[in-house]
């Protein structure tokens, strides 16, 4: 099956600074990559994906790039605010045409932005 | 439009007992997930409801895990008995059906903390 690794556990960035979280994934297959944050007390909420026909995908200050050769994604987060200090989680799917399936996740990274 | 709810929010329980955890999904929402996260490690997959059907069970721990979804809309999990490492956050999420072919964003409910002592 698959499997999601992610990168750093615990990132402290400078407000104002960048931040980015990587992460790999097993199966060459998977075509799905979102990226949730998870506040304190709430549910993880997505905030960007990418298709594995895309190699990058921009939202704002958030951007996610993709490597299908290297099996590498990660997510980009541009002049940090405090309101970006939360959990992230990458994950991955294999969507087929069956329908969707549960998604694979990494094991989190908690953000920091000191002010 | 309201989110995907769960309740209890928190529920300690002793080792043995039985716990019931419910889910109410997106209304017209289809599709259904479990998913468990123990501490400091990933959110895992339990498994996924079209309506009432199981479509996926492959991550259910063991047999003292059960879920239902009588009549498609809201969904149970009940952990019999419980254990300590059933310990974690449950997790619920949900997403329209438009078909096969289609992919849907998943939308997370807040979770259920479940301490097993």
């Amino acid at each position: 099956g698959e499997n999601v690794e992610q990168h750093p556990s615990t990132l402290s960035v400078q407000e104002g600074d960048s931040a980015v979280i990587k992460c790999t994934y097993s199966d060459s297959a998977s075509n799905y990559f979102p990226w949730y944050k998870q506040e304190l007390g709430k549910g993880p909420q997505l905030i960007i994906d990418i298709r594995s026909n895309v190699g990058e995908k921009k939202d704002q200050r958030i951007a996610v790039t993709l490597n299908k050769t290297a099996k590498h994604f990660s997510l980009h987060i541009t002049e940090t605010q405090p309101e970006d200090s939360a959990v992230y989680f990458c994950a991955a799917l294999l969507f087929s045409g069956g329908g969707a399936d549960g998604l694979t996740f990494g094991k989190g990274t908690h953000l920091i932005i000191q002010p | 439009e309201a989110g995907v709810t769960q309740f209890p929010s928190h529920s300690v329980i002793e080792k043995g007992q039985t716990v019931t955890l419910r889910c109410d999904p997106i209304s017209g929402h289809d599709n259904l997930y479990w998913y468990r996260r123990v501490m400091g490690k990933e959110i895992k997959f339990l498994l996924h409801f079209v309506k009432e059907s199981k479509q996926d069970e492959s991550g259910m721990p063991n047999n003292r895990f059960l879920a239902e979804r009588t009549g498609g809309t809201y969904s149970t999990l009940k952990v019999q008995p419980a254990e300590l490492e059933d310990s974690g956050v449950y997790f619920c999420a949900s997403s329209p059906f438009f078909g096969t072919g289609s992919y849907n964003e998943q939308f997370f409910g807040p979770g259920t903390r479940l301490t097993v002592l």
